[in-house]
């Protein structure tokens, strides 16, 4: 398998479960990328991940916390989210952190209810 | 005010019109990116570009650094380039360096 997959694919989850994003990349890049995509709005990154170190935390809430075990998976572990939490969650690397091209998961639809 | 807006937000197109999409960005950047979103989610990426023009096939990107301003451009549009496009920058200061910005996305419909 190639390129950068994502799973689940759909997630519904009340507000007190916990459940976690999963994201695998086959490429050999060193960095990784949360980012959350709201109706209406930009993009938004999250957090990102360069050579499994946490350099960026783009002010997210607790909620949302991140876990990079190597340099090929990257998790995204939720407890206690709110409606508004519900987005499009994706997942994206790229060789290096800095201006390269990044390669995107197919991401997950989350919906808190 | 968002630092990376595209215009228009939508576009209606009939099939082998010739289609422009533009961004314009406030910020210094070291590289723009334009992306392609299909309903589903998945992004794929057209083209990345720091000057002048690039070409793919039916697709063309331009940059004008000096006005900090790009373009897409679709030649024969066709239904299957139906999706939301999307320009992105890499800022070139500061601690989020290398982070991309993101306009909100053009949504592009072809009819045949």
């Amino acid at each position: 398998e190639t390129g950068v997959t994502q799973t689940p694919r759909h997630l519904v989850m009340g507000m007190t479960n916990k459940k976690s994003l999963k994201c695998e990349q086959h490429l050999g890049h060193n960095a990784m990328y949360w980012y959350k995509q709201s109706a209406k709005k930009p993009l938004e990154l999250m957090f990102v991940y360069s050579l499994e170190e946490r350099v960026e935390n783009n002010s997210v809430p607790s909620r949302f916390s991140p876990e990079c075990p190597n340099s090929s998976h990257l998790f995204l572990h939720l407890h206690t989210l709110q409606p508004e939490d519900s987005a499009l969650y994706l997942c994206a690397s790229s060789p290096d952190r800095g201006a390269y091209e990044q390669y995107f998961g197919p991401g997950t639809r989350l919906t808190v209810t | 005010k968002n630092e990376v807006e595209q215009s228009p937000q939508n576009l209606t197109a009939q099939e082998g019109e010739f289609i422009t999409i533009n961004c314009s960005y406030s910020v210094g950047i070291s590289a723009l990116h334009w992306l392609q979103q299909h309903p589903g989610g998945g992004i794929v990426s057209l083209f990345m570009l720091s000057s002048g023009k690039k070409k793919h096939g039916r697709l063309i990107a331009t940059i004008n650094i000096q006005e900090k301003h790009s373009s897409l451009h679709i030649t024969a549009s066709h239904p299957r380039d139906s999706a939301v496009y999307i320009c992105a920058v890499h800022m070139n200061y500061g601690g989020s360096q290398g982070n991309l910005i993101f306009g909100k996305g053009t949504k592009l419909s072809v009819k045949p």
